[in-house]
């Protein structure tokens, strides 16, 4: 299996709302990213996690909160987000968890609507 | 400061013709450099990954090329597709004990029958 798997595909959130993003990754690999982007610019990196440890938090407000509760699997707890917070939500994966940002594999995104 | 430019912003091709993407950069401390290829809606996938001593690399109709000396690097699109209608992205990562990835704007590239 060499694919990043992130659900849902879409998913729609009022500013009230608890929700959560999941991604998947069989490749063994041992660095997660979270990244967030706009519309024609380019990915914006949240979150690192290397062996499933919080590595690198970019300055990302508390009402994102991420998780890692294995080698495979990266989750982002949404909760009072705002509606500029809309944005597709990529997820990535790399080999090598002491060497971040080397040949990263991404998901397919999924992209959020904050109402 | 670090920085990766993208030219041209948005490029519209026929079907079969051939194309050049251009990055140039600023990074320093340089570690390698990647094109990605972004359909709309969907996650980036790497085309190619270059590292200082690497001039050129291939990966089907898609060749890269880098000249670290003067830090730019090209994309060239061979006998173009429909398929090939993406937004290209320049990314180049820094080394050293940063290690951040510096991203450029990209490149939109329309295929046209």
């Amino acid at each position: 299996d060499t694919e990043v798997t992130q659900t849902p595909k879409h998913l729609v959130m009022g500013m009230t709302n608890k929700k959560s993003l999941k991604c998947e990754q069989h490749m063994g690999h041992r660095a997660m990213y979270w990244y967030k982007q706009k519309a024609k610019k380019p990915p914006e990196l949240m979150f690192v996690y290397s062996y499933e440890k919080l590595s690198i938090n970019e300055s990302v407000p508390s009402r994102f909160s991420p998780e890692c509760p294995n080698s495979s699997l990266l989750n982002l707890h949404l909760h009072a987000l705002q509606p500029e917070d809309s944005a597709l939500y990529l997820c990535a994966s790399s080999q090598d968890g002491r060497q971040p940002y080397n040949e990263q594999f991404f998901g397919p995104g999924t992209r959020l609507t904050v109402l | 400061k670090n920085q990766v430019e993208q030219s041209p912003q948005s490029l519209i091709i026929l079907e079969g013709k051939n194309c050049t993407l251009q990055c140039n950069y600023t990074v320093s401390p340089f570690s390698n450099l990647r094109w990605y290829k972004q359909d709309t809606g969907r996650g980036p996938v790497s085309l190619t990954i270059m590292t200082f001593s690497e001039n050129t690399k291939s990966n089907g109709r898609y060749t890269a090329t880098l000249d670290a000396d003067t830090k730019q690097s090209s994309l060239h699109i061979t006998a173009s597709q429909l398929s090939d209608s993406a937004s290209y992205i320049c990314v180049v990562k820094e080394a050293g004990n940063n290690r951040k990835l510096i991203w450029g704007l990209g490149t939109s590239l329309a295929v046209n029958p």
